[in-house]
């Protein structure tokens, strides 16, 4: 079975410019997430998308960040502009409704973005 | 409340020798409790899970101890291995609601061959 894709790996740009993140989840996995995960910190999650709905965007900075998840697959993640602080690596989750109480998100590699 | 405070931030243990990481919780109503594992350049993967209900779950060499009343839970890694070096994330969820994921700060492992 595929994992979590994400592309690229690796980006670099200067403050206030624009960029993309792409996610595609485990074929069948309704529920995809979106984690910030700052050096030396733990994942903080920046949206939940159940199929192609927003379930939770709390956390998410929705001046400068937006995310979509067309057709309940595939998503991307934009920030428009970038601060310093947005240097993170960005992780993409994605899960199952599984056996209750048990649901493992199946992370990517990650997506590690660099703001100068 | 929605933290979840995780202890060390890093660990030296030589092999052979037990790893122990302690996580604390202030919000009840959380009900599932995962860690993870994360290596270098790598998302973290699911290495045990644990529900309230029950106060210790073993698989292999990882066992989570529960103790429901003093809101903490901790992972020990036995007979530790320098393959076991990585970071290690403490979770938590309530499986309810959205089920996101609430992560401690991590824990890097290293065991000294």
């Amino acid at each position: 079975e595929a994992g979590v894709a994400q592309s690229p790996r690796y980006k670099i740009i200067e403050k206030r410019q624009s960029v993309a993140f792409w996610c595609n989840p485990i074929s069948g996995h309704a529920t995809l997430y979106w984690y910030q995960q700052i050096l030396g910190q733990g994942p903080k999650l920046l949206i939940q998308f159940q199929n192609n709905g927003v379930v939770d965007d709390s956390q998410l900075p929705k001046d400068r960040f937006s995310a979509e998840r067309l057709k309940g697959v595939d998503s991307t993640l934009k920030i428009q502009p970038a601060k310093l602080e947005d240097s993170a690596v960005y992780l993409c989750a994605s899960s199952e409704p599984g056996l209750a109480g048990f649901i493992e998100q199946f992370f990517g590699p990650g997506t590690r973005l660099t703001v100068l | 409340q929605q933290q979840v405070k995780q202890s060390p931030q890093s660990l030296i243990v030589q092999k052979g020798g037990i790893s122990i990481i302690n996580c604390a919780y202030e919000n009840t109503a959380f009900d599932y409790f995962p860690w993870y594992q994360q290596f270098p350049g790598k998302g973290p993967a699911l290495l045990i899970a644990i529900r309230p209900d029950v106060s210790e779950k073993k698989e292999g060499r990882f066992t989570i101890s529960f103790n429901k009343s003093a809101k903490q839970f901790s992972l020990h890694i036995m007979d530790s291995q320098p393959g076991d070096s990585a970071t290690y994330f403490c979770a938590a969820s309530i499986t309810s609601g959205t089920y996101k994921y609430i992560f401690g700060t991590g824990t890097r492992l290293k065991v000294l061959a």
